[in-house]
């Protein structure tokens, strides 16, 4: 059984503060990752997605990933309250089986003004 | 230019009877995939379609089929509905397999009595 691993939160950090948010995951043949962002009654929102280990930076948010550890996490800085959401980890499903997507439960943030 | 337009946005049903949820993207993906999101289980995968004519199951296909139409349109049937179905309902598509990143429609919302 494939498992990603998030903290349910909520992650409460104040407006213009590094948000940190982790994910675990259980396959060691997955090979891209994806983080997507959630507002309450609306769909899910691709932010980043990473496939190599290192980083990744794309404006206010970098995803990291190291595949020994088997974790991939997500940092927003300088967060605004628009950051608040639900911000869900996934990955993908290594050929041979379900070719989609593994999500984890997700992490709820909450940008304090 | 739609992306991923999902229909019904909201529907109501008895236990027993069948409806089927549309998906169509107009994105010229190759790949497509619906997922159900219940609350405190994250999205799981119910089928996917790898490409036109190809379908395969997922983590929870019980309950479920689905068509995929054409390239463009990818349906979700159930055929005798029932309390358990009670879901939020996520297609998503993607141009191909590997690195390739899911973008999703607006989800139904489906509720059964």
């Amino acid at each position: 059984q494939k498992e990603v691993e998030q903290n349910s939160g909520p992650l409460s950090v104040p407006e213009g503060a590094i948000a940190s948010l982790n994910c675990t995951y259980s396959d060691r043949g997955s090979q891209s990752f994806f983080w997507y962002r959630q507002y309450s009654g609306k769909s899910p929102e691709l932010i980043m997605f990473i496939y190599s280990n290192g980083d990744k930076e794309d404006g206010r948010f970098t995803a990291q990933l190291n595949k020994a550890s088997q974790y991939v996490s997500l940092l927003i800085r300088d967060s605004q309250p628009s950051d608040s959401a639900t911000y869900l980890c996934a990955v993908n499903n290594p050929g041979g089986g379900a070719d989609g997507l593994t999500f984890g439960k997700g992490t709820h943030l909450i940008i304090q003004p | 230019n739609a992306g991923v337009t999902q229909t019904p946005k909201f529907q109501v049903l008895k236990t027993g009877q069948s409806m089927t949820l549309q998906c169509a993207q107009d994105m010229n993906h190759n790949s497509m995939y619906w997922y159900r999101q219940d609350p405190g289980m994250g999205l799981r995968l119910i089928y996917y379609s790898a490409s036109e004519g190809t379908t395969d199951k997922g983590e929870v296909p019980n309950g479920y089929n689905v068509s995929r139409l054409n390239k463009r349109e990818f349906s979700l049937r159930l055929e005798s509905a029932a309390p358990s179905q009670t879901s939020v309902y996520f297609c998503a598509s993607r141009p191909q397999q590997g690195h390739q990143p899911q973008h999703f429609g607006d989800g139904t919302r489906l509720s059964i009595l």
